[in-house]
């Protein structure tokens, strides 16, 4: 069964880059899918953020695309992001997905726990 | 930038069944947007119900079915039960790989 997860600072500076790393286990990503991250302000509903096709192909939420990178590490079996020029309206629990998108059947299929990202100095 | 709005709250008694829905700001929801649903409780992952308007997760009881109701997608919980209380996520593929999702909506089971 397929696992993600989340890893990296739980706590950014203002103005500074946060960045987070997706950890997939039983599945190798260079197989196929798409890998995506999401993020939910406290009290609020949930962000697409971006995603990323295995052979490098992103896509990226229009709103956040100046201040956002996603990429992907295949020997590591690992994607990523970054958003760069952080503030506080950026703290959010993020989560990592699993992709679908072929033929007639789409969505996010498998998630990871999320991990706490609060931006302050 | 396009919308996709769900109901903020919605309330079903034990046994019941309650419709959700899940539509855009400006044009409708079809097939080709593949709506997916996803239900989430606070602090927790969310949970996959349904992809592409209305394939199960696996795992995901049959009582929880997707549809197209109109000009809307539409989730449907028969036979409520209280561990269903949740919140309850849209999300619509706008093409080109770009994906949004619904402002959610909070289900009560009382």
């Amino acid at each position: 069964q397929v696992q993600l997860q989340e890893s990296g600072p739980g706590l950014v500076k203002p103005s500074e880059t946060l960045s987070l790393t997706c950890s997939v286990s039983d599945y190798s990503i260079s197989t196929g899918y798409y890998w995506g991250w999401i993020r939910q302000p406290p009290g609020k509903g949930l962000e697409w953020i971006g995603s990323i096709y295995h052979g490098g192909n992103t896509y990226y939420n229009p709103s956040l695309k100046s201040r956002v990178t996603v990429s992907v590490d295949t020997s590591k079996n690992q994607f990523s992001l970054k958003l760069t020029s952080v503030t506080a309206a950026d703290t959010a629990l993020y989560f990592c997905a699993r992709i679908i998108a072929v033929a007639n059947l789409k969505g996010f299929d498998v998630w990871g726990r999320g991990t706490l990202v609060t931006v302050s100095s | 930038q396009t919308v996709v709005t769900q109901e903020p709250s919605f309330s079903v008694s034990p046994g019941g069944t309650v419709t959700l829905t899940c539509g855009l700001s400006s044009g409708s929801v079809s097939t080709t947007s593949y709506p997916s649903w996803y239900q989430q409780t606070p602090g927790q992952a969310p949970r996959t119900l349904i992809y592409s308007t209305s394939s199960r997760s696996s795992g995901v009881p049959d009582r929880f079915s997707g549809s197209i109701l109109g000009n809307k997608a539409a989730l449907t919980i028969t036979g409520a039960q209280a561990d269903d209380e949740s919140d309850y996520y849209c999300v619509i593929y706008m093409g080109n790989g770009i994906w949004v999702f619904g402002g959610g909506t909070k289900l009560t089971v009382l």
